[in-house]
């Protein structure tokens, strides 16, 4: 079955910068690939989609990602975040049934 | 939250009682899921649901029975809860109209504590 890995479980920033969540998935087939963030006490929400087309997807917040899949990986990247982006993180993989894992979550934290 | 009704949101349950969680739709998408959110594990597939009467296990099934007699609704049932299945669980729906491979869209969660 299809997994995904979130290499960083912390990401401090200070408010303004660039940040990078990392995102590397394993599977045989073709995938879809899916940003979600989740504040607190809440569901989740989707930031950014990969279905297939642009291998950059640009999504909701400013957020956008890439999708390589030669290095099987889906970054997330904003380049100047705010306090309100403190918040957790999570990539998701999918195939064909519809079956979506997701990977144990980046919390990031943004400082003022 | 896309028409996704957890109910309840909260519940604390002792060990070896039944408990059943519910997840109400009102968008008439196809598939609907269950996962558990753990520290350090994100979110984990349970059961998930491709029609009618129509389920399969998803990762950690062990303990967890699924139903769905209804489009609209998922029922979540533990049969005999364990402290290990205290977690918050969430239900999510995807494939409006059939489609596949579409995000999916997630209720609000409920808490659950098996004391």
């Amino acid at each position: 079955a299809q997994s995904v890995t979130q290499l960083d479980s912390q990401v401090p920033v200070f408010e303004e910068a660039p940040v990078e969540l990392r995102c590397n998935y394993s599977s045989s087939v073709s995938v879809y690939l899916f940003w979600y963030v989740q504040y607190p006490n809440q569901g989740l929400q989707l930031l950014l989609k990969y279905l297939s087309g642009s291998t950059l997807v640009k999504g909701i917040n400013g957020f956008e990602a890439e999708f390589n899949k030669s290095q099987t990986s889906f970054h997330l990247r904003k380049p100047s975040v705010h306090i309100s982006d403190t918040a957790e993180y999570f990539c998701a993989v999918s195939v064909g049934n519809n079956d979506m894992r997701f990977g144990a979550g980046t919390r990031l934290t943004v400082k003022p | 939250d896309a028409g996704i009704t957890q109910s309840p949101r909260h519940k604390v349950t002792e060990t070896g009682t039944p408990v059943t969680l519910r997840c109400h739709q009102t968008e008439n998408h196809r598939y609907m899921y269950w996962y558990r959110q753990d520290p350090g594990h994100g979110l984990r597939l349970i059961h998930y649901s491709y029609g009618v009467k129509d389920t399969d296990k998803g990762e950690v099934s062990d303990g967890y029975s699924v139903s769905r007699s209804k489009t609209e609704d998922f029922l979540l049932t533990l049969e005999s809860a364990t402290s290990s299945q205290t977690s918050v669980y969430f239900c999510a729906i995807s494939g409006p109209r059939g489609a596949t491979n579409t995000e999916a869209f997630f209720g609000q969660g409920t808490r659950l504590t098996v004391v």
